[in-house]
């Protein structure tokens, strides 16, 4: 069985001000990590994935994540954030490719202007 | 850019009745899945559907669910006799790859 752990339920910051968003993840097999954001009323949307190969992923609108094997992380960054940022945040593992998503509870990120 | 479309965005219903979601996966996915998000939870896994049968169920999804792919373009999840606490968010999703979700169905059983 696999699991995900964001600790985070709300996490407040300045606009502009940098962000990090944890995630930690538990399983007996190697897994595919993957950031989904909730924007509000909306869907899920597809912000980053770790599938191989280079373990820092970045997205189009600047935020990045870095893989973690030894500490089973999968932290979500940006280095300076806007009010447009505003959502919820899901981490999410699966154990192969095409197979089922378990996320964590999600992290609200509100943008304070 | 193609993606995935939910109807009805909102459906009541009374309980006990039955309901049908909708979903059009992107069209060169073979891979389909529901998920849930009752309000204020985390979003659940209930189903995965590849090569026109189920490949993974969780212990949510009972008897009264079922999923079918009618045609070559639709994806469906039936709730049988809906309860209360069957309200909720739900999500379709496919993949060849990472997954891709569509907007949401908000069932609201009263």
């Amino acid at each position: 069985a696999q699991s995900v752990t964001q600790l985070d339920s709300q996490v407040p910051v300045f606009e502009e001000a940098p962000v990090e968003l944890r995630c930690n993840y538990s399983s007996s097999v190697s897994v595919y990590l993957f950031w989904y954001v909730q924007y509000p009323n909306q869907g899920l949307q597809l912000l980053l994935k770790y599938l191989s190969g280079s373990t820092l992923v970045e997205s189009i609108n600047g935020f990045e994540a870095e893989f973690n094997k030894s500490q089973t992380s999968f932290h979500l960054r940006k280095p300076s954030v806007h009010i447009s940022d505003t959502a919820e945040y899901f981490c999410a593992v699966s154990n192969f490719g095409n197979e089922k998503l378990t996320f964590g509870t999600g992290t609200r990120l509100t943008i304070i202007p | 850019e193609p993606e995935v479309t939910q109807t009805p965005s909102h459906q009541v219903t009374q309980m006990g009745q039955e309901v049908i979601l909708r979903c059009v996966p992107i069209s060169n996915h073979l891979y389909f899945y529901w998920y849930r998000q009752i309000l204020g939870q985390k979003v659940e896994f209930l189903v995965s559907f590849y090569n026109n049968e189920i490949s993974e169920k969780s212990e949510i999804f009972d008897d009264q669910f079922s999923v079918e792919r009618p045609d070559g373009s639709n994806f469906t999840l039936k709730i049988r006799s809906t309860k209360l606490e069957d309200s909720a968010m739900y999500f379709c999703a496919s993949s060849q790859g990472p997954q891709y979700f569509g907007p949401g169905t908000r069932l609201t059983v009263l």
